[in-house]
């Protein structure tokens, strides 16, 4: 597609259970980002692949947080035992020449909210 | 570590008026610093950038001015439309491959 794809683009859970968001990035794009906003917060970096590898996950929270990219280019947040204080909207970006030149393109959105 | 911080909403404003919307950072290091906005319904698209002192960036009538002597990067436009109603956030970059975001600002104008 034109633009950065995210999936779904709400999810409600119950405390506890496992999820997945998806992001599928514009194609060719190699770097991609995964940020968390909070109600009337910034977005938070939380973790940035270039190709298939992490470059940088210094902000997952925890342990509990884990994202893949496998092929280079749809990337899964996978959210293990949620609680409540999960909930947010997840971002994800990406760009074709990493985050130096700033250009980056965000999705809309995925929307968790954990009951 | 780094920080950005932005005035705070909202922010109500006539058509056709000066907007400002001040933003300061503390940064490790020499920062690049943007401007990004996100319209009711879309994704945050970045707005204009600055990668060094006394650069100014510019797009759709904003203004930012990159002031090394106060750590500052000051959103700026001179007659607001209804259109530009949106929630802007103020950045920043140390070419640690992170962006760091202000809280945002979000601004609303009336006809």
């Amino acid at each position: 597609g034109a633009g950065v794809s995210q999936t779904p683009s709400n999810k409600v859970t119950e405390k506890g259970k496992y999820v997945e968001l998806r992001c599928d990035p514009i194609s060719g794009h190699t770097a991609l980002y995964w940020y968390r906003q909070s109600l009337g917060q910034g977005p938070e970096f939380l973790i940035y692949f270039q190709g298939t590898g992490a470059a940088d996950d210094s902000g997952l929270p925890n342990d509990r947080f884990f994202a893949v990219r496998p092929e280079g280019s749809v990337s899964t947040l996978k959210i293990q035992r949620t609680e409540r204080g999960d909930s947010a909207v997840y971002l994800c970006a990406s760009s074709f020449l990493g985050q130096g030149s700033g250009e980056l393109f965000f999705g809309e959105g995925s929307r968790l909210t954990v009951l | 570590g780094n920080s950005v911080t932005q005035m705070e909403g909202p922010v109500t404003l006539s058509e056709e008026v000066v907007l400002t919307i001040n933003c300061t950072y503390t940064a490790t290091g020499y920062p690049s610093l943007f401007w990004y906005v996100q319209y009711p319904g879309e994704g945050l698209q970045l707005l204009l950038k600055a990668t060094k002192a006394d650069d100014k960036g510019s797009n759709k009538g904003f203004e930012a001015t990159y002031r090394k002597e106060t750590t500052s990067f000051h959103l700026e436009k001179g007659s607001v439309q209804v259109s530009d109603s949106a929630v802007y956030f103020c950045a920043l970059s140390t070419g640690a491959r992170q962006l760091t975001f202000g809280s945002g600002t979000q601004l609303t104008v009336l006809p």
